[in-house]
């Protein structure tokens, strides 16, 4: 089955510094990849994807990159807000579902 | 529009008894699912609903777990006997049509306390 590992577990940047969380997935045949953020309390919520046919995708202050060759993924924040403070997941899709990264927690320091 | 919503948001139940979480997904999505996160993991795939029925119940732990979506839009999960260890937050998730990649939309989940 698919296998999504993701690192670091645990970030702190600076406000105003950038921030790359980075993911590896197993299944070859994985071609969509979305990444989630979790606040407290909350679920996760879209925040980016990337298919393959693409490898690079941008959106204001967060963008995604794609190898698919070495099946890797990372997802980079610019210019870092305390508001981006939160778990940030990767995840590759699986047949009809998706499988979950372990999750990300980034802290951004006023 | 109304998001996907979950009910209750909090559950605590004692070892044992039987407990229904519910899922209302947005209105027209045909596609449902049913994931599993523990404290500090990823959400983990219980059940995918493809309209009334369940299309891929290969993450479901064991028989004690159970779903259903009869009329395809409001589903309920439905644990017996629970067990200490099924103490999670239980998130439900819809999308359009649940075929090819597209985007799925979370609930807040509900916190399931077995004591």
């Amino acid at each position: 089955g698919e296998n999504v590992e993701q690192h670091p577990s645990t970030l702190s940047v600076q406000e105003g510094d950038s921030a790359v969380i980075k993911c590896t997935y197993s299944d070859s045949a994985s071609n969509y990849f979305p990444w989630y953020k979790q606040e407290l309390g909350k679920g996760p919520q879209l925040i980016i994807d990337i298919r393959s046919n693409v490898g690079e995708k941008k959106d204001q202050r967060i963008a995604v990159t794609l190898n698919k060759t070495a099946k890797h993924f990372s997802l980079h924040i610019t210019e870092t807000q305390p508001e981006d403070s939160a778990v940030y997941f990767c995840a590759a899709d699986y047949g009809q579902n998706f499988v979950f990264g372990p999750g990300t927690r980034l802290s951004v320091l006023p | 529009g109304a998001g996907v919503s979950q009910t209750p948001s909090n559950k605590v139940t004692e070892k044992g008894k039987y407990v229904e979480l519910r899922c209302d997904p947005i209105s027209g999505h045909t596609a449902l699912y049913w994931y599993r996160q523990s404290l500090g993991q990823g959400p983990e795939f219980l059940i995918y609903f493809q309209g009334t029925g369940a299309a891929d119940d290969s993450g479901l732990p064991n028989d004690r777990f159970f779903a259903v979506r009869p009329e395809g839009s409001v589903s309920t999960l439905k644990i017996q006997r629970t067990e200490r260890g099924d103490s999670a937050v239980y998130l439900c998730a819809s999308a359009i049509t649940g075929f090819g990649k597209e985007t799925q939309y979370f609930g807040p989940g509900t916190r399931l306390l077995v004591l």
